[in-house]
């Protein structure tokens, strides 16, 4: 089955830097890359996602970038608030037509944001 | 439009007792997911339904079962309770051809 590997498990920016969180997949049929913010005690919530067949994809001072041949992903935060501080997972999956598999998370990322 | 709805939001179990989380969702999704949530760990696939009475395992199906009988539904029911057992259990819905998944706000149980 598909490993999500992420990495750093944890980090701290000071408020108005940049932020990137990286992630690996093993199973290179997967096409659907989502990104997820978790407060705590929160549910995870849907940030950005993006398709195998799209290179990156920016909203607002968010950005995913994804490199096919070397199955890694990356999440880029720009202009960091301190309410950006919380876990982020990345997570993978395989969507053919209407049909889809279960994601499988990265073991997720917290991230401090110093004001 | 209640999105995915979890209940209880807080459960105490004694080992070897047995109960059901509960999960509905009212937005039609034909995928619908068991994830539990354990520190340092991510959230791991306990059980997955692609639609009505189609269930399959995830990473961590022992100690589970599941049964899809409507598209709203999706309970997890847990056998016989272990301390292991202790987490936090998310429900997950989402739609065919892809987009993300609709969490339930969760299930914090605690097995003593």
């Amino acid at each position: 089955g598909e490993n999500v590997e992420q990495h750093p498990s944890t980090l701290s920016v000071q408020e108005g830097d940049s932020a990137v969180i990286k992630c690996t997949y093993s199973d290179s049929a997967s096409n659907y890359f989502p990104w997820y913010k978790q407060e705590l005690g929160k549910r995870p919530q849907l940030i950005i996602d993006i398709r195998s067949n799209v290179g990156e994809k920016k909203d607002q001072r968010i950005a995913v970038t994804l490199n096919k041949t070397a199955k890694h992903f990356s999440l880029h935060i720009t202009e960091t608030q301190p309410e950006d501080s919380a876990v982020y997972f990345c997570a993978a999956s395989i969507v053919r037509g209407t049909g889809r598999r279960a994601l499988t998370f990265g073991s997720g990322t917290r991230l401090q944001v110093q004001p | 439009n209640a999105g995915v709805t979890q209940t209880p939001k807080f459960q105490v179990l004694k080992t070897g007792q047995s109960m059901t989380l509960q999960c509905a969702q009212d937005m039609n999704h034909e995928y619908m997911s068991w994830y539990r949530q354990d520190p340092g760990m991510g959230l791991r696939l306990i059980h997955y339904s692609v639609g009505a009475g189609i269930t399959d395992q995830g990473e961590v199906p022992n100690g589970y079962n599941v049964s899809r009988s409507t598209t709203e539904d999706f309970p997890l029911r847990l056998l016989s309770a272990a301390p292991s057992q202790t987490s936090v259990y998310f429900c997950a819905s989402g739609q065919g051809g892809g987009g993300g998944y609709t969490f339930g706000s969760g299930t914090r149980l605690t097995v003593v």
